[in-house]
């Protein structure tokens, strides 16, 4: 069974440091891009961003370039969101996805993990 | 960069009627475009990819039709379970971008 597994919630203040984690298993995790979707609250869903854990060549939303970075660390079928200091409007759930076939990223996402809740404030 | 429109944004029904949701691209992107159902506190769900084959285990009252820059996703008799909220997501390059959202209420 395909699966992808965030890391828990977290709050943090403005200005921390914060790495998410989305560890993929049953399929294999190489050879499938990951998207990152972001939804603030009440939102629509966001694009920021993917990655292939291939050979991790990455590419960003404009809208996110610069504001955050994603990595893979294919020895443990997992993929991180970071950013190095927080701002309160980067509060939202947060969701990884995978591509639905393998070797490219030009693909619907068919499998989502559960998400990831980070809330910022002072 | 490529702009999607849906509509409406919320569109009130009843069981056992038709739906039809719209997305347009600001420009032509084939057929790169995906459906997709997120009920509250969930991940969304993939429906419809290729603009109109339908996902496996989804039911067949759902389909998707389009090319180019018009697609349209379609609920041919609405059911209880599909009070939801719908996405377009337009997979055309490695700049993608999801439509603003339809949110499927009850009548």
């Amino acid at each position: 069974e395909v699966q992808l597994v965030q890391s828990a919630a977290e709050v943090k203040k403005p200005g921390d440091s914060l790495k998410m984690s989305c560890k993929g298993s049953g399929y294999s995790f190489s050879t499938y891009w990951i998207a990152w979707v972001r939804q603030m609250p009440g939102k629509g869903l966001e694009w920021m961003g993917i990655i292939y854990p291939g050979d991790s060549d990455t590419r960003y939303s404009p809208s996110f370039q610069g504001q955050l970075t994603i990595t893979v660390d294919k020895s443990k079928s997992t993929t991180y969101l970071q950013w190095n200091s927080l701002k309160v409007s980067d509060s939202a759930m947060y969701f990884c996805a995978k591509a639905r076939t393998s070797g490219s990223g030009w693909e619907p996402l068919d499998h989502w993990g559960q998400g990831t809740l980070i809330t910022v404030s002072s | 960069d490529i702009q999607m429109t849906q509509s409406p944004s919320t569109l009130s029904a009843s069981v056992g009627d038709r739906v039809t949701i719209t997305c347009r691209a600001s420009q032509n992107i084939f057929n790169w475009l995906a459906w997709y159902q997120q009920k509250p506190g969930k991940a969304p769900r993939l429906l419809i990819y290729k603009a109109s084959s339908l996902e496996s285990g989804v039911p067949s009252r759902f389909s998707g039709s389009g090319s180019g820059t018009e697609f349209t996703l379609t609920i041919s008799s609405l059911q209880p379970d599909d009070f939801a909220t719908y996405y377009c997501h337009q997979y055309n390059s490695y700049s993608q971008i999801f439509g603003q959202g339809t949110k499927v209420e009850i009548k």
